[in-house]
């Protein structure tokens, strides 16, 4: 596909459950981003990855959450022992880097903890 | 933190220009002027940036001030589907650095 692509678009669970969210960045875009938004807020940073590294983690809210990038593609944020306060969206976003950097998102996972 | 500052909402008739304003005074020499928007229950979409001239595609036109500390997002007739939040933010290309989108203006396109 043309675009940024996620999965599950919409996950519920119950607290304390793990979840694994995926994002499919365009190919050949070599950063990839993951935000969260809660109700009506604004995004939050979460963390950041060029190629496979992960540059920038500053925005993980707790060690509860982790991210991780194969093969400078596809990338998986795991939420671990989930609380009701990590419903939200979570968007993922990838650019190919250069001076003409602009972000695209996908269309976001909605999960909701019980 | 977000560096720029805009206002929490603005109506604009249909069929009009949409002029939607951000501040961004602390702004530096190499920090490129990016504007986003967000429909309802979507990923943001790109619009438009630039570093000092302004620019104009086929979605808006961006004015940026003599001094860049201020900048214009021009929707030159807008339309029910404009309305979304509208996110101004300022970052330094080839950085690495994260976008920060703020709280941005919930623009209302009235009919």
């Amino acid at each position: 596909g043309a675009g940024v692509s996620q999965s599950p678009s919409n996950k519920v669970t119950e607290k304390g459950k793990d979840v694994e969210l995926r994002c499919d960045p365009i190919s050949g875009h070599t950063a990839l981003y993951w935000y969260r938004q809660s109700l009506g807020q604004g995004l939050e940073f979460l963390i950041y990855f060029q190629g496979n590294s992960a540059p920038d983690k500053s925005g993980l809210p707790s060690d509860r959450f982790s991210a991780e990038r194969t093969g400078g593609s596809v990338s998986t944020l795991t939420i671990q022992r989930t609380q009701q306060e990590d419903s939200a969206v979570y968007l993922c976003a990838s650019m190919r880097a250069g001076v003409q950097e602009t972000q695209y998102f996908g269309p976001g996972t909605r999960l909701l903890v019980l | 933190d977000a560096k720029t500052t805009q206002p929490t909402s603005m109506d604009c008739a249909e069929g009009r220009a949409a002029n939607l304003p951000c501040n961004h005074s602390t702004i530096s020499g190499n920090e490129y002027v990016y504007w986003y928007r967000q429909i309802h229950s979507q990923g943001p979409q790109y619009i438009i940036h630039g570093l000092k001239n302004n620019e104009t595609n086929e979605m808006a036109s961006l004015i940026i001030t003599e001094d860049r500390k201020s900048s214009t997002l021009i929707l030159p007739h807008a339309t029910l589907r404009d309305t979304a939040v509208y996110y101004c933010i300022v970052r330094v290309a080839l950085s690495g650095n994260q976008f920060y989108f703020g709280t941005g203006t919930s623009l209302t396109v009235i009919p």
